[in-house]
């Protein structure tokens, strides 16, 4: 079946270091791939996506590329602010199916 | 657009009573997500529905849950009888199902502690 994985452990960084998160995903077909954001006490937010392959989601400084090759869709952003403090969650569908497969979850604490 | 709003934002109960969460989904949605979301087994889906009817229940723990759509504006989890380890954040989402890339919109979710 469709599923995601992200890397172990919450990640702790200084503000404005560069920020990378994996994700690889197993998948039949052509996936569509997801960040969502959540905050403290919020729900989970869409950060950005990306529909087919060599396609670069972006938003609010975050970037990530549908490798097909690689099955890989890392999460990269150049200078941490300490607001992006979150949990980061990687996630697919399929066509005709918007049911959400989710990673794990990393939680990313930027530290003044 | 005032998003998905789930109530109560709080439930505090004891084992045994009965919970019911709410939600309403986002106006022209067709597809309804019930998620909870736990440190132990992070987010897991429940069940979901696409233009009111349930889709795949398979995520629902046991008999003790129930979900139910009566209309495109309204949903409810229902658990019955409560028990300690159902404390967790439980989510709704909704989207509109047009094949490739459609984004889920979260609520707040609702946090249940069961004493």
């Amino acid at each position: 079946g469709n599923s995601v994985t992200q890397m172990e452990g919450p990640v702790t960084l200084s503000e404005e270091a560069f920020l990378t998160i994996n994700c690889t995903y197993t998948a039949t077909g052509y996936p569509s791939l997801f960040w969502y954001v959540q905050y403290p006490g919020e729900g989970l937010q869409l950060l950005l996506k990306a529909t087919k392959a060599d396609d670069k989601g972006s938003n609010k400084g975050f970037e990530a590329t549908y490798r097909k090759e690689t099955t890989s869709f890392h999460l990269e952003k150049g200078s941490v602010q300490v607001s992006d403090s979150a949990v980061y969650f990687c996630a697919l569908t399929h066509y005709g199916n918007n049911r959400l497969a989710f990673g794990k979850g990393n939680q990313v604490v930027v530290i003044p | 657009d005032a998003g998905v709003i789930q109530s109560p934002r709080h439930e505090v109960t004891e084992m045994g009573q009965e919970v019911t969460l709410r939600c309403k989904p986002i106006s022209g949605h067709n597809s309804l997500f019930w998620y909870r979301q736990t440190m132990m087994r992070g987010l897991e889906l429940l069940i979901y529905f696409n233009n009111n009817v349930p889709i795949d229940d398979s995520g629902m723990p046991e008999d003790r849950f129930s979900a139910k759509m009566p209309n495109a504006s309204f949903s409810t989890l229902k658990i019955q009888p409560s028990e300690p380890r159902d404390s967790a954040v439980y989510f709704c989402a909704s989207s509109f199902k047009q094949g490739a890339g459609s984004p889920l919109h979260f609520g707040n979710g609702t946090r249940l502690t069961v004493t």
